[in-house]
Formats: C-alpha cells, sequence, structure tokens
C-alpha cells in the first residue's frame, strides 16, 4: 500500500531564504508526482508535475526533484517571499490513484 | 479557459440533515471528475471520481453518494449527515485522456461543519 509522508509539517523562515520540502513514498511504482499548493481555506493549484521517467521540473523560483529509487522527491523553493506562504502537498499517482501527503505548512516572515 | 466551481463556500449543518454540493466545470467536454475531503491536518481523501455522465467510482465506503447528472456537473449528496463528516470538500477535474494520469484542476472547496 503507497503511503506518502511530508516532513517536516510545518516550516518557518526568514524571507529571502532557500528551503527545501521533502516528500517521500513507500512504493517506487509511481506514475508521477505532484506537488500542489493550498492557500488557507482555499483549492488546490498544481505547481509541478514530474514523469516517473524525469528527474526535475522547474517553474520560475521552484524546482522539484525526483528519485524514484529512494522514493523520495523535494520542492525547493529560491528566495523565498511572504507570498509562498502556504500548505504545499505533494500528490503521488500510483495505481491509478493520487495518494496524498498530509502537507508542509510553510510560513514565510518578512 | 477552463474553470471549475464549487458551492456553497461554507455550510453549518445540523448532524442528521441532508447535504448537496455542487461543482461545475466549463470550458472543457467529457472531464474526469473527483470528489475529495480534507480532515484537518491530514491529506486529501478520494471519494468519488466519475469518467462521465451517470458513472460514479466511489473509493471509500461511507454515508455520502455522488452523482454525475450532466457532463460537467458533479454532486456530492448525503441523505444523513454525521459529525465526522465535517471537512474541506474539494471538487477536481482531470483531462479525460486517462484516470488520475494528468494534472487535476481543483475549485475554490466547501467548508463543511456538521454540528
Amino acid at each position: 500500500k503507497q503511503e506518502v509522508t511530508q516532513i517536516p509539517a510545518a516550516l518557518s523562515v526568514p524571507e529571502g531564504e532557500n528551503l527545501v520540502l521533502n516528500c517521500s513514498f513507500t512504493d517506487s511504482a509511481i506514475y508521477n508526482l505532484q506537488w500542489f499548493r493550498q492557500d488557507p481555506g482555499k483549492g488546490l493549484t498544481s505547481l509541478l508535475l514530474i514523469q516517473s521517467s524525469q528527474r526535475e521540473q522547474t517553474s520560475g523560483r521552484l524546482n522539484a526533484s525526483l528519485d524514484k529509487s529512494s522514493g523520495r522527491s523535494t520542492l525547493y523553493i529560491a528566495a523565498s517571499q511572504p507570498g509562498d506562504s502556504a500548505t504545499y502537498l505533494c500528490a503521488v499517482n500510483s495505481n491509478y490513484q493520487l495518494i496524498w501527503g498530509a502537507g508542509t505548512k510553510l510560513i514565510i516572515k518578512p | 479557459s477552463q474553470t471549475i466551481h464549487q458551492w456553497p463556500a461554507t455550510l453549518v449543518q445540523p448532524v442528521g440533515s441532508p447535504l448537496s454540493l455542487e461543482c461545475t466545470v466549463e470550458g472543457t467536454s467529457n472531464p474526469n471528475l473527483y470528489w475529495y475531503r480534507q480532515a484537518a491536518g491530514r491529506g486529501l481523501q478520494l471519494l468519488f471520481y466519475s469518467v462521465g455522465i451517470g458513472q460514479i467510482s466511489s473509493e471509500v465506503p461511507q454515508n455520502l453518494s455522488a452523482s454525475r447528472p450532466q457532463d460537467r456537473q458533479f454532486i456530492l449528496s448525503s441523505k444523513k449527515l454525521l459529525l465526522s463528516d465535517s471537512g474541506f470538500y474539494l471538487c477536481a477535474w482531470s483531462v479525460s485522456r486517462q484516470r488520475i494520469t494528468d494534472t487535476q484542476y481543483f475549485g475554490p472547496g466547501t467548508r463543511l461543519t456538521v454540528l
């Protein structure tokens, strides 16, 4: 059974720092992995999707990596800004289902 | 461009009352549609998905049901709400080429509180 874990559950850093969010999964047989952003009380916004054959994807200040063999993905945020404050969720597409982590709540302090 | 709507945005209901949440998608045809529930501090849980009108698959046994009366309309219902039904309900859609292989696009969600 696929399980997805995100560590840490919460993270608070000063503005301008580079940071890494972690996502791990137990079964390496995945189709793809997605990172989403959720603002308080709002729906989810897709940030990056990495296919199982890819190692990384980049969008602006965001870079997501995927290491299937070790069951890990990281989301790197460069030069963090207060507007990056949100909960970040990763979801693994495994066996035709999206299995979700519980998220990392990120606070960027001005 | 495609947009997805959910209503109501918030809802407070007594235990035992019925429920109807609606989701509609604009700007695309024959989408895959999904209902998720997000409990506090937990990941999203897939409740139902649909690949076409009248085609509903349930992922989790519960007192909720879903219907798809039109191509771009997805409804989540209950005859009698339980306290445990409280949570944040999200509707999503994806391109219908394959099930859950493309990026899913989410609606704004409905915050349900059952008292």
